[in-house]
């Protein structure tokens, strides 16, 4: 079962910061967090993933809380291709770990 | 980065029959990962692929039915089988390589049974 919960779907104006929060209250100290996304009708893409330090890539931003059990992404001016369902996942960085999916989270940019 | 090439991207089949959609991949990798995702619903993993051996399987998913074969480091299929409507679904394949610890994932093969 996924380790992650989210909601299930928001709403961002264009051009404003969406931050997507992730509760991930039982992860382990080996596991990182990770972030996907999936545009309609195209495989998932990789956004970026942390273990305790905040992150920073030219897609997003990821806050992970001090205790670890809660994260936040941030796409720092959203764009109406930026429409796409958000998924949070927790995994060890190990490149033959299995990843699991949980519902994610549908973000609608709003023009 | 990998680039992952999945066919056919989409087919229409009758059912009873079988499809084998095919992953390659342009660089060596030790897994290959093979998701169902049913319409408006997340990712399923169905099973994980390593070369030389056989695939292992997720609960509610059996090799009769999923067949999957993995001949060398940069291919692999999976087989629907005896297939039904309820199978219709978009298939994915997924791959992790040497240097990032980031997976990528094809743009899927959508399935329907009609």
């Amino acid at each position: 079962d996924a380790k992650t919960t989210q909601p299930t779907s928001m709403d961002c104006a264009e051009g404003r910061a969406a931050n997507l929060p992730c509760n991930h209250s039982t992860i382990s100290g080996n596991e990182y967090v990770y972030w996907y996304r999936q545009i309609h009708s195209q495989g998932p893409q990789y956004i970026i993933h942390g273990l305790k330090n905040n992150e920073t890539n030219e897609m997003a931003s990821l806050i992970i809380t001090e205790d670890r059990k809660s994260s936040t992404l941030i796409l720092p001016h959203a764009t109406l291709r930026d429409t796409a369902v958000y998924y949070c996942i927790v995994r060890v960085a190990n490149r033959d770990d299995k990843i699991i999916f949980g519902k994610g989270t549908r973000l609608h940019i709003l023009p | 980065s990998a680039v992952i090439s999945q066919k056919p991207s989409r087919d229409i089949c009758q059912r009873g029959t079988s499809l084998t959609i095919q992953c390659q991949v342009d660089s060596q990798v030790t897994m290959m990962f093979w998701y169902r995702q049913q319409p408006g619903q997340s990712l399923t993993l169905i099973a994980t692929a390593n070369q030389g051996s056989e695939a292992t399987y997720e609960s509610g998913f059996v090799i009769d039915k999923f067949p999957i074969s993995r001949p060398n480091l940069t291919f692999s299929t999976l087989t629907v089988s005896n297939m039904s409507p309820e199978d219709s679904s978009i298939y994915l394949c997924s791959v992790d390589v040497t240097e990032n610890t980031e997976a990528f994932f094809g743009q899927g093969t959508r399935l329907t049974v009609v």
